[in-house]
Formats: C-alpha cells, structure tokens, sequence
C-alpha cells in the first residue's frame, strides 16, 4: 500500500537552511507527481511546490520561489524539499502528497498525504 | 495566488445536510474541472474526498458529492454523522500550472 513518511523538520533559526526528506513505499516515484503542502499552526492548507512524475518540471508557489528547490532520488524512492533563506512566516507542518492516477483517481488531485513533519522558525 | 474563499464555519444537525462553497475565479476554479476536496480531523493528515470537481475515490462514502457553478464549486455533505465534523478544504490546480486551497471550512455536527 501507498506509504509516505516525511523527516527532517525541526528548529532553524530565521535565515537557515533545512532538507525534509519524504519515504515513498508502495509506488514508483516515477510514476507519479509529487507535491508539499504546508500548514502553519492553526492554519489552512497552502499548496507550497510540486514536481512531475518525470522529473523534469517542478512548480513553485511565489511565497517560496527562489528559496525553496524540489527534489528528488529515484535511487532510494524518496522526495526531498530544500529550503534556504527560512522565515518566520514558514513555520508550518509540512506534508508530502503523492498525485492520484491520470487514470483512475486523477492526477490533479493529492490523494496520498503523509504525516507531516514540523518546522519551526525562530530565534 | 490568493486562496480560494471558502465560508469559515457551517454546522448541521445529525442527519442533515449541509453544502460547503468554495470560490475562485475563471484561472483556478472556473477554467478546470479539477477541484479537489480534502477532510481533515484535528492533528491529523488531510483525506482525499472528492476529484475532479464531483468524482468519489474509492472508499469514500457516497454522502459526500461535489458540483460546480461558474467560478463557485460546492461539497454537500447529506445524512451528517458525528464523525464528519472536522476541517474541510476545496484545492483547485491552476492555469500558472500551480494548485491553491481554500481558506478551510469547520464543519460542527
């Protein structure tokens, strides 16, 4: 079954760097896309970036372009999110999503979600 | 990318049925068939309810249905359960090739 684990998170101080990582079990990064999606303490979901199932296209939402890079290792299965430059405003938990099937449940939705790991930025 | 606008809070009685709105514009909500519908309970992950503006994955209980008018789409929610109060959230992609949630909804049975 489809089984995503999120790491990483943790304490940075405004201006530091973090690498969350995303455990992908039961499917092949390969074949589907790939999203984050964070949420601040007492706060709604925002759509944060999001990779295709090939690789070679990722997204951005404007509050993290420029800071934040998608990744991922085909090697070990997993998704990564690089974030430089950290702020205040990007305290959140941050949940990797994996796409539903193009055909089947729709590739446009997220329809696997981990657990989320936390991320605090303070000093 | 401004968040999609959903109404903070609707509440129902068990049994009822209740229709939560979520609105964007003609470049997210209006321009695809690909809104999406999340539920989530305090401190957990969000689910994956509807897709594809009214479509149910599998699993989902058939209470749950989704419609679109114009910029505006829609999630009822027909014979309320104690455990459908939770979080709900409406998710479009959009024609920057990006995706953008709703503010949320909090649903009280």
């Amino acid at each position: 079954q489809v089984q995503l684990v999120e790491s990483g998170g943790g304490v940075v101080q405004p201006g530091g760097s973090l690498r969350l990582s995303c455990a992908a079990s039961g499917f092949t990064l390969t074949n589907f896309g790939m999203h984050w999606v964070r949420q601040a303490p007492g706060k709604g979901l925002e759509w944060v970036t999001f990779i295709r199932y090939d690789g070679n296209k990722e997204y951005y939402a404007d509050s993290v372009k420029g800071r934040f890079a998608i990744s991922r290792d085909i090697s070990t299965n997993t998704l990564y999110v690089e974030m430089n430059n950290l702020r205040t405003e990007d305290t959140a938990v941050y949940y990797c999503a994996r796409t539903g099937s193009c055909s089947g449940d729709s590739c446009y939705s997220l329809a696997y979600w981990g657990q989320g790991t936390l991320v605090t930025v303070s000093s | 990318q401004s968040a999609l606008t959903q109404p903070a809070s609707v509440s129902g009685s068990p049994g009822q049925s209740i229709t939560i709105s979520c609105t964007g514009t003609s470049s997210d909500v209006g321009g695809y068939n690909y809104v999406s519908w999340y539920q989530q309970h305090p401190g957990k992950a969000p689910k994956f309810m509807i897709y594809d503006v009214s479509k149910r994955p599998s699993g989902v209980s058939d209470r749950f249905s989704g419609s679109k008018s114009g910029n505006t789409a829609s999630l009822t929610i027909s014979g309320l359960q104690a455990e459908d109060e939770a979080d709900y959230y409406c998710s479009s992609y959009t024609s920057r090739s990006t995706w953008v949630f709703g503010g949320g909804t909090k649903l009280t049975v």
